[in-house]
């Protein structure tokens, strides 16, 4: 039963270029969350999808970024127009509807701006 | 919102020997509090988890409690060995809506270190 898949693990872009990192969730769940760990800190909640709907989006930055989970397909992060300040390791994590509701992670995408 | 403090940041100890972390929150709606195992380059891994209608969860060396009325739950680790050696975050959540949990808040984290 494969995990929390998440791709690409590494990427590279120049200031100003846009970010996409993507997310397929465990098999049977259709809960995502996305959460961006900055160097040295702890994991910071960004949002919070199930298929086709933004159930809460209270810790994207108000600008640049966006999450959508389509109905076909990982979910995915962009951010435009990326800055220094938005290098940092991004983690998916899934979750079922039903059951314990435990959140499991992916991998994480770190994202290095140049 | 809710906000979760978590000590020590640093713990070091010697094989054999037992750790223990601890985190408090803020947040009275919160039910449900995980751990998560974090090496380095990976992504963080559940290893136990508690919900606010039970005291105490015990997993073969780990355990976890929780004090709703103070707010504060810990992880304890015994037998300590070398590969458990990471970062631990504890994480609160409350209910987003529905029958679905919602947002994990975490701790700082706390690396642990276990000497041979």
């Amino acid at each position: 039963n494969a995990g929390v898949m998440q791709n690409p693990r590494h990427l590279v872009r120049r200031r100003g270029q846009e970010a996409r990192l993507r997310c397929s969730p465990m098999k049977g769940h259709s809960h995502v969350y996305w959460y961006r760990q900055l160097p040295e800190e702890g994991l910071k909640f960004m949002v919070y999808l199930q298929k086709e709907n933004i159930i809460d989006e209270s810790g994207m930055p108000k600008e640049r970024f966006s999450a959508e989970f389509p109905k076909e397909g990982p979910s995915i992060l962009r951010i435009q127009q990326v800055v220094r300040g938005d290098s940092a390791a991004y983690f998916c994590a899934s979750s079922s509807r039903t059951g314990g509701n435990e959140q499991y992670f992916g991998p994480g995408t770190r994202l290095t701006v140049t | 919102g809710e906000n979760v403090e978590q000590h020590p940041s640093t713990l070091s100890v010697q094989e054999g020997d037992s750790a223990v972390i601890k985190c408090t929150y803020s947040d009275s709606a919160s039910n449900y509090f995980p751990w998560y195992k974090q090496e380095l380059g990976k992504g963080p891994q559940l290893i136990i988890d508690i919900r606010s209608n039970v005291g105490e969860k015990k997993d073969q060396r780990i355990a976890v409690t929780l004090n709703k009325t103070a707010k504060h739950f810990s992880l304890h680790i015994t037998e300590t060995q070398p590969e458990d050696s990471a970062v631990y975050f504890c994480a609160a959540s409350e209910r987003a809506g529905g029958t679905s949990y919602g947002k994990l808040t975490f701790g700082q984290g706390t690396i642990l270190t276990v000497h041979p």
